[in-house]
């Protein structure tokens, strides 16, 4: 079946604009996490969803950031007046509802704030 | 807080080589542990995974062995191909009910013909 997907691949903006990032999860999966990862590093926690509702956001850096997953399915990342330091790529994760369910990760979408 | 270091990469190996990369964690309790690996343009795969001491994970002939007593995860292959090539991830999850991953660094893994 179908993965997760992302979109878009790359998004390129200026500093101080607003973007958006998408992620569809796998069908069914009630769990959805994203991360980002700079270069050279592991993948780092920001939220994890259960259903519509945010479980989990305190790996998000600041109130620039925000994510919302309104049917409990397709989640939205979006990003404030965007930094340079904002650059990295975003990964998104879905899971079934158990705790020790495997996440299963998309391609990523790479942010490039000039 | 909980935190995972990788030995440190590049690796280069020969093909037929025997792999080792180190993993060692931070976490109170018993986390679950796991390697996941990331092919060139592909994104990140679980590649196998431990859930509590003792456990040995196995997948495409990579193994871990999951020891509490030296909180140490360690990656092992006794023959390397060059589609090993790739970077390896070793991440941590803690017990209770939070489910966020933590990662290492990373390492990346280059087999020579």
């Amino acid at each position: 079946g179908a993965g997760v997907s992302q979109t878009p691949s790359n998004k390129v903006t200026e500093k101080g604009k607003y973007v958006e990032l998408r992620c569809d999860p796998i069908s069914g999966h009630t769990a959805l996490y994203w991360y980002r990862q700079s270069l050279g590093q592991g993948p780092e926690f920001l939220i994890y969803f259960q259903g519509t509702g945010a479980a989990d956001d305190s790996g998000l850096p600041n109130d620039r950031f925000f994510a919302v997953r309104p049917e409990g399915s397709v989640s939205t990342l979006k990003i404030q007046r965007t930094e340079r330091g904002d650059s990295a790529v975003y990964l998104c994760a879905s899971a079934g509802q158990g705790a020790t369910d495997t996440q299963y990760f998309g391609p990523g979408t790479r942010l490039t704030v000039l | 807080g909980n935190s995972v270091t990788q030995m440190e990469g590049p690796v280069t190996l020969s093909e037929e080589a025997f792999l080792t990369i180190n993993c060692t964690y931070t976490a109170t309790g018993y986390p679950s542990l796991f390697w996941y690996v990331q092919y060139p343009g592909e994104g990140l795969q679980l590649l196998l995974k431990a859930t509590k001491a003792d456990d040995k994970g196995s997948n495409k002939g990579f193994e871990a062995t999951y020891r509490k007593e030296t909180t140490s995860f360690h990656l092992e292959k006794g023959s390397v191909q060059v589609s090993d090539s790739a970077v390896y991830f070793c991440a941590l999850k803690p017990s209770g009910s939070a489910r966020q991953l933590t990662f290492g660094s990373g390492t990346q893994l280059t087999v020579l013909p």
